[in-house]
């Protein structure tokens, strides 16, 4: 099936700990994203890699450090996970410049951090 | 930056009924696009329009954009219960860096059966 899909769907953690979220794309697309959904379902960009190259970094902590080993990978690494980093977080992909079409997304990551 | 505003919060209709969302946003796109998210899923792309378009149908989808007024309208016609989910308008902005979308804070639609 062409997708995007992220592993793990649901993670549990403890304050402190660090954790990895791992995205994949086999739809051809040359540019990934990471976005937080917060409980209020509002969505957030967090980067953009395009090629493997980063060209969107919101404000994020630097906590959060996204890695494309290529350009259909995207992950993201958390160290030091506080309460708020609580949220779902999104992977998606499209081919670069929203003229393009539309974004495919995969089905999100549950963070809870407690 | 939250460039969205979408209005109603939520929405209750009988099935059958048509369900219209509005969306208004503050700054100049390229396009405005359309998603649903069902509970504890990911966004589902339903509908793109550009700027320079008025009116665009899928289905049973209607999107109209009025750039004059930066608003776009979404109607879904003869509602159904599987059409019960969340929808958010986005835009993308060529002055953006690679496209990003910005997203409104959504309308929750319950189409009771």
């Amino acid at each position: 099936d062409t997708a995007v899909s992220q592993t793990p769907k649901y993670l549990v953690t403890q304050m402190g700990n660090d954790k990895s979220i791992k995205c994949e794309q086999n739809l051809g697309h040359d540019t990934m994203y990471w976005y937080k959904q917060d409980s209020k379902k509002f969505l957030k960009i967090m980067f953009s890699y395009n090629n493997k190259e980063l060209i969107i970094n919101e404000t994020v902590p630097n906590r959060f450090s996204p890695k494309s080993p290529d350009k259909a990978h995207l992950n993201l690494h958390i160290n030091s996970l506080e309460l708020g980093d609580s949220a779902v977080y999104f992977c998606a992909s499209s081919h670069r410049g929203t003229g393009g079409g539309g974004y495919t997304f995969g089905s999100g990551t549950r963070l809870t951090v407690v | 930056s939250q460039q969205g505003e979408e209005d109603p919060q939520a929405l209750s209709i009988q099935e059958g009924e048509n369900a219209t969302m509005n969306c208004s946003y503050k700054t100049s796109i390229n396009n405005l696009q359309w998603y649903r998210q069902n509970s504890g899923r990911g966004l589902v792309h339903l509908i793109l329009i550009r700027s320079n378009e008025r009116e665009k149908h899928s289905g049973r989808l209607r999107v109209t954009l009025d750039t004059s007024k930066k608003s776009s309208s979404l109607l879904i016609t003869a509602s159904r219960a599987a059409d019960t989910a969340s929808y958010f308008c986005a835009t993308g902005s060529l002055t953006n860096q690679g496209g990003k979308l910005i997203f409104g804070q959504g309308t929750e639609l319950s189409v009771k059966p």
